[in-house]
């Protein structure tokens, strides 16, 4: 079945730790990003990427860092750096172009990160 | 930089009764999208708006776009507990990079 896979679904990290959330998908969509919710919030941008080997900052980019070394994966390391790492992170994609293109986006499951 | 606005953030109403969730976006866009978010889940596609006057409907929801107004409704018909979960829109950017509200909690009551 083609969709977007994130793993892990729940990850607990220690404080100073950098921990990797991976994001792939199976629907040759040209671009991927990431976007971090809070409890009671909407969802806000942290990188994106709209083809191989490039990427974009968010709006909340600091503390993180992504790579994009195939189309079809798009990983997120949340560094030590990130003041407050607890969140639902929610990977996503969908084609760019195209004249019957809708621009939607399409979700992974998402990763829970807990910071102890 | 786009902004979009939902209101109500938090709706409670009856099962059986009829309301509107407002979605206000700040600058031009020709799209609009509604999601649906189950407790700790991810976010359902429930309609993609792609021209002014677009109206679109599933079920008990239907959803239009303005784009003069720039506002788009999402309007449920006769509430069910099953519909009880957050909806957000989004608007798209010159990039078409999506920027979304803060979601409305809708709860349905019997």
């Amino acid at each position: 079945d083609g969709g977007i896979t994130q793993s892990p679904k729940y990850l607990f990290r220690k404080e100073g730790q950098n921990v990797t959330l991976s994001c792939e998908q199976n629907l040759n969509h040209d671009a991927m990003y990431w976007y971090r919710q809070d409890p009671g919030q909407g969802l806000r941008l942290i990188y994106y990427s709209q083809i191989v080997n490039d990427f974009q900052k968010g709006d909340i980019a600091e503390g993180y860092s992504v790579s994009r070394e195939k189309k079809e994966s798009f990983p997120l390391t949340v560094t030590s750096a990130q003041k407050n790492p607890t969140a639902f992170y929610l990977c996503a994609s969908r084609i760019l172009g195209g004249a019957t293109n809708t621009g939607e986006l399409f979700f992974g499951e998402g990763s829970r990160l807990t910071v102890l | 930089e786009l902004k979009v606005e939902q209101n109500p953030l938090f709706l409670s109403m009856q099962e059986g009764k009829n309301y509107t969730i407002y979605c206000n976006y700040s600058t031009t866009s020709d799209r609009l999208y509604w999601y649906r978010q189950d407790p700790g889940k991810s976010l359902e596609s429930l309609f993609v708006l792609l021209s002014n006057g677009a109206v679109k409907q599933e079920g008990r929801l239907m959803a239009s776009l303005d784009t003069k107004a720039r506002l788009s409704t999402l309007h449920i018909t006769a509430a069910v507990h099953d519909l009880s979960a957050t909806y957000f829109c989004a608007a798209g950017g010159g990039s078409y990079q999506l920027t979304f509200g803060k979601g409305t909690k809708l709860s349905v009551i019997p």
